[in-house]
């Protein structure tokens, strides 16, 4: 089954510093997400793309953070300056369409920030 | 803010023993799907459900949601240790628009 791949599984950054984390989505979605979940806390919607653009993002999704999609493959969400607060599991997700009653989104396994 | 409120946080039983867990929202969804999530892993969906009242069965597990589409619950019957994991419940307010998730269940199966 295709899936959706992130790097790195695990990333350790220090505070003010800026982090790039890359996916890879499912060759013929079209449809990117970002989620977020901090330790022992629920997962929070981050951002969703589309055609080049982000069509809704929540308030977590501030002036720190932008998302972009430089070539074909892949997707990556930047942290200009991280916070200690900003430690998390990342979670890249892709839908083929867009997410709608019945639509598959598809989640990858994540890559752990943490900022010291 | 909405929010997907689940129940129990954590749950360990016997294998062989019935379970359900819930979710509940004051708010109404226009779709509640639920996810399992093994460690250092990204929740895998396993069933969507739209249409208030409906129940849909996998294998073992037996999800429902409710009539007025603000809550769901999830049964498995017979639990087994490969049941282990975390069961989120994710929910659309209004189709295309982002998942709401709730905290989860952790749930704890021991042979």
């Amino acid at each position: 089954e295709p899936e959706v791949t992130q790097t790195p599984s695990h990333q350790v950054t220090q505070m003010g510093q800026e982090v790039i984390l890359r996916c890879v989505p499912i060759s013929n979605h079209l449809y990117f997400y970002w989620y977020r979940q901090i330790l022992g806390q629920k997962v929070e919607f981050l951002v969703s793309f589309y055609n080049n653009e982000i069509s809704e993002k929540s308030e977590i999704f501030d002036d720190q953070f932008s998302v972009e999609r430089p070539d074909g493959s892949n997707f990556t969400l930047k942290i200009r300056s991280t916070k200690l607060e900003d430690s998390a599991m990342y979670f890249c997700a892709s839908s083929e369409a867009r997410f709608r009653s019945g639509e598959k989104l598809f989640f990858g396994s994540g890559t752990q920030l943490s900022v010291l | 803010t909405q929010l997907l409120e689940q129940s129990p946080q954590f749950l360990s039983i016997q294998e062989g023993e019935n379970l359900t867990v819930y979710c509940n929202s004051s708010s109404v969804f226009s779709s509640l799907q639920w996810y399992r999530q093994e460690p250092g892993e990204g929740p895998v969906l396993l069933v969507t459900v739209v249409t208030g009242g409906e129940v849909k069965k996998l294998k073992r597990l037996t999800f429902q949601f409710g009539d007025a589409r603000k809550d769901s619950s999830l049964h498995i019957t017979a639990a087994q240790p490969g049941d282990t994991g975390l069961y989120l419940c994710a929910g659309a307010k209004q189709a295309g628009t982002a998942l709401i998730f709730g905290k989860g269940t952790t749930l704890s199966v021991s042979s």
